[in-house]
């Protein structure tokens, strides 16, 4: 079977740093997303992994180790904005997105 | 219209009717797919098309149909709704089939059955 696993919600600190884990089994992976949604709004898009390696974006980056199915969001210089639910995914090799359940991060002053 | 329009935004219906959720995309983009999200799960698949004419099943098809009469439109019916269908609906779009690219979502579609 395949499943994707990671916290339920966390807390950070504005201006602090926080990272975001995220965990999959799966027999066979064709790459893994994070998306960024706020309360009541539609999922967007943060980044994408294929390979190995750390990926950066501004204050956001995104890590994968295929050899480990894990993966983690790293948030720099956390803002109150930034308070929103994070949701993994694969894909898997049929081609479909599993997703996680999403973790709530609160960003408390 | 710019990126993905769904409709309604929110309705509450009676147990037994039928309903059409609504997406429209003026992206031009190949793959469009509903989901559904419900608290504490993740989004998961309704139905999805690679492409214009065509549609396929996805983890949670049960109760629900689709159609792909063009690029821009790919509306979800319940046929007979339930209070199990109770849930957020987003419609999203891809230029990547086989979920290799970004997906964009509409602001999705808040549905009550009672």
């Amino acid at each position: 079977g395949q499943n994707i696993d990671q916290p339920t919600e966390m807390t950070a600190t504005e201006g602090a740093i926080v990272q975001i884990n995220c965990t999959y089994q799966t027999s066979g992976f064709n790459g893994l997303f994070w998306y960024q949604q706020h309360a009541g709004e539609a999922p967007t898009f943060l980044s994408y992994n294929v390979l190995d390696g750390l990926e950066e974006k501004g204050r956001f980056s995104s890590f994968l180790s295929r050899s480990k199915g894990y993966s983690y969001l790293l948030l720099k210089e956390l803002q109150m904005k930034d308070s929103a639910s994070y949701l993994c995914a694969f894909t898997d090799s049929n081609y479909q997105l599993i997703w996680g359940a999403g973790t709530k991060l609160i960003i408390k002053p | 219209i710019a990126g993905i329009t769904q409709a309604p935004t929110s309705q509450i219906l009676a147990a037994g009717r039928r309903m059409t959720l609504r997406c429209t995309q003026d992206m031009r983009h190949n793959a469009m797919y509903w989901y559904r999200q419900d608290l504490g799960l993740g989004l998961r698949l309704i139905h999805y098309s690679n492409t214009a004419g065509t549609t396929g099943k996805g983890e949670v098809p049960d109760g629900y149909s689709v159609s792909r009469a063009n690029t821009d439109d790919f509306p979800l019916t319940l046929a007979s709704a339930v209070p199990s269908q109770t849930s957020v609906y987003f419609c999203a779009s891809s230029d990547s089939p086989g979920a290799t690219g970004e997906l964009f979502f509409g602001e999705g579609s808040r549905l009550t059955v009672l």
